[in-house]
């Protein structure tokens, strides 16, 4: 089992829907979730961070974290085709809380 | 803020040649780390410093590989000999306190033929 995993996709949507990307994480230790929006050819940056159950809000994007089920998911509303990116979901380890580990990233396309 | 700078931007060099890799972190990020990007892996972490003290190198390959940072504002990672599945982007990100919340530079993409 990996230790951080996603589906690779792509996911779909259209222009103005809700896009809902999930990543489920094996140590059940885990503290810290983070989110990074990927362009192709890019660098990885840090768009959400969430250590606490429960939904956290930005702007357009919402963290959610169920440490039970050991489920983190980011929801885009109104997405836009500038959201068209790899999400990058990622976990610290219980025993090493300095580095995280990233799931493979779910390559999302919104469609004008 | 320049934010990490990472150089080459890309490196194409032949199955056997020493290969390395130069990244700058963020001033006054006490942690650095390198990871590698594949599209079949994904990121994996490699090393990473704190301090300019390398804490974690397990991801580290095999011992063709190896990473420095003699000083708070520059890191190598070197690869000696490189072979053809090395090719991957190098990246190098650098943070605060650790623990996630990373500024990563924009990669050396590495081509071994």
């Amino acid at each position: 089992q990996k230790e951080v995993e996603q589906n690779s996709g792509p996911l779909s949507v259209p222009e103005g829907a809700i896009a809902s990307l999930n990543c489920t994480y094996s140590d059940r230790g885990s503290q810290s979730f983070f989110w990074y929006r990927q362009y192709s050819g890019k660098s990885p940056e840090l768009i959400m961070f969430i250590y606490s159950n429960g939904d956290k809000e930005d702007g357009r994007f919402t963290a959610q974290l169920n440490k039970a089920s050991q489920y983190v998911s980011l929801l885009i509303r109104d997405s836009q085709p500038s959201d068209s990116a790899t999400y990058l979901c990622a976990v610290t380890l219980s025993g090493g809380y300095q580095k995280v580990t990233f799931g493979i990233g779910t390559k999302l396309q919104v469609i004008p | 803020d320049a934010g990490v700078i990472q150089s080459p931007r890309h490196e194409v060099t032949e199955m056997g040649q020493e290969v390395t890799l130069r990244c700058k972190p963020i001033s006054g990020h006490d942690y650095l780390f390198w990871y590698r990007q594949t599209m079949m892996r994904g990121l994996e972490l490699l090393i990473y410093f704190n301090n300019n003290v390398p804490i974690d190198d397990s991801g580290m390959p095999e011992d063709r590989f190896s990473a420095k940072m003699p000083n708070a504002s520059f890191s190598t990672l070197k690869i000696q000999p490189s072979e053809p599945r090395d090719s991957a982007v190098y990246f190098c990100a650098s943070s605060l306190k650790g623990g996630g919340g990373y500024t990563f530079g924009s990669g050396t993409r590495l081509t071994v033929v």
